[in-house]
């Protein structure tokens, strides 16, 4: 059973660049979108993009320009760099499995979420 | 690019049945057959319960179920239990940027 652990810090100054990786334990990489999804405190989930085992990625528009996702399927992790934060980025941050093939939006798997506070 | 609508909020009694809307456009709900539907207890990660419109994971009960019309996808949640207590939001696929689309999210309350 594929298992996802995100790691990443909890507290990021504002206008920095958060980093976030998320870690595959067993099973493979291959023929899965790989996504990172938020929860702001108290409110709903926001997709924030994907990547797929080959390297193709997709954003959510509101976020293009800030997101990186990148992956390294030898290390079987994929990673979230988002850029000049502020206070409205601070959120449960999910990594998550879809596929396989085709981004359904049917995630199937979560990560136990890493907690996200921007602020000096 | 705009979330999928649901309602604020639903309730029912234990064993009673309850149907959570999702509303999004021909872009995304009515354009494929890629909506999900998850619950999030607090202070868990969500849990898929529904995929590709009406297919259920592996272990999800049969009292969940779902289907679309048009553009608006819904959720039933037959025989209500205190356990269905929870959040609930939708997805969709969105290929006019190939992107994935969340409802809001419906609180659920058994009375």
């Amino acid at each position: 059973q594929v298992q996802l652990q995100g790691s990443g810090p909890g507290l990021v100054k504002p206008s920095e660049t958060l980093s976030l990786t998320c870690t595959v334990s067993s099973g493979s990489m291959t023929g899965y979108y790989w996504s990172w999804i938020r929860q702001p405190p108290g409110k709903g989930l926001e997709w924030i993009g994907y990547i797929y085992y080959s390297g193709d990625t997709s954003y959510n528009p509101s976020l293009k320009s800030r997101v990186t996702i990148s992956i390294d399927t030898s290390k079987k992790q994929f990673s979230l760099k988002l850029s000049s934060l502020t206070a409205a980025d601070t959120a449960l941050y999910y990594c998550a499995q879809d596929g396989p093939w085709v981004p359904r939006g049917a995630f199937d798997i979560w990560g136990q979420g890493t907690v996200v506070t921007v602020s000096s | 690019q705009s979330a999928l609508t649901q309602p604020p909020s639903a309730s029912g009694s234990p064993g009673q049945s309850v149907t959570i809307s999702c509303t999004g456009t021909s872009s995304d709900v009515g354009g494929y057959d890629y909506v999900s539907w998850y619950q999030q207890h607090p202070g868990k990660a969500p849990q898929l319960i529904i995929y590709e419109v009406s297919k259920r994971p592996s272990g999800v009960p049969d009292r969940f179920s779902g289907s679309k019309s048009g553009n608006t996808a819904s959720l039933t949640v037959s025989g209500l239990q205190a356990e269905d207590e929870a959040d609930y939001y939708c997805s969709s696929y969105a290929g006019s940027d190939n992107s994935i689309l969340f409802g809001g999210g419906t609180k659920l309350t058994v009375l």
